[in-house]
């Protein structure tokens, strides 16, 4: 079946520090790929999306680009905040309405 | 911008009673979906629920699991006897489209069996 693996946490930046969290897939066909973000005590909010191979997703700062041949979405972030600091997964939707399937997640404490 | 509702955002019961957890879907989408998050672990996939029917399931949903949609804003999980281990956050979800595409998700409820 489908599967996601992240980097394995917790990861810890000081302010400003260059962020990648390594996302990796395992999935028939041509999945969408999303990166979640999880503030403490609260829900998953959508950070980026991307569709098909070769599309970047960006938002707040973050990005991640779908890589078909190395089936991998790594999200990264030039320069993070003390306010980046949350829990970041990945996932991924394989079939129409279908699941999502989520890596583990990757807490990120950055420390100013 | 429209969002998923859950209430209540906490929910403590005793073991082997029946819990009902509440999701209104933004108003337009037609694809429900349940998942769980067990304190520090992954995000996992329950149940999809399209046209009335469940689309599929994960065999963590079995039969003291139920989902309804009562009327054409409520979306609901029922858990018939809690067991300890049913101690989770509870994410509803909504999608608007058939495609692969963005799932919306509530802020959650955190369920606590005692």
């Amino acid at each position: 079946g489908d599967s996601v693996t992240q980097m394995e946490g917790p990861v810890t930046l000081s302010e400003e520090a260059f962020l990648t969290i390594n996302c990796t897939y395992t999935a028939t066909g041509y999945p969408s790929l999303f990166w979640y973000v999880q503030y403490p005590g609260e829900g998953l909010q959508l950070l980026l999306k991307a569709t098909k191979a070769d599309d970047k997703g960006s938002n707040k700062g973050f990005e991640a680009t779908y890589r078909k041949e190395t089936t991998s979405f790594h999200l990264e972030k030039g320069s993070v905040q003390v306010s980046d600091s949350a829990v970041y997964f990945c996932a991924l939707i394989n079939t129409n309405a279908g699941k999502s399937t989520f890596g583990d997640g990757t807490t990120l404490t950055v420390k100013p | 911008e429209p969002e998923v509702t859950q209430t209540p955002s906490h929910q403590v019961t005793q073991m082997g009673q029946e819990v009902i957890l509440r999701c209104v879907p933004i108003s337009n989408h037609l694809y429900f979906y349940w998942y769980r998050q067990i304190l520090g672990q992954k995000v996992e996939f329950l149940v999809s629920f399209y046209n009335n029917e469940i689309s599929e399931k994960s065999e963590i949903f079995d039969d003291q699991f139920s989902v309804e949609r009562p009327d054409g804003s409520n979306f609901t999980l029922k858990i018939r006897s809690t067991k300890l281990e049913d101690s989770a956050m509870y994410f509803c979800a909504s999608s608007g489209q058939g495609g692969k595409n963005i799932q919306y998700f509530g802020a959650g409820t955190r369920l606590s069996v005692l």
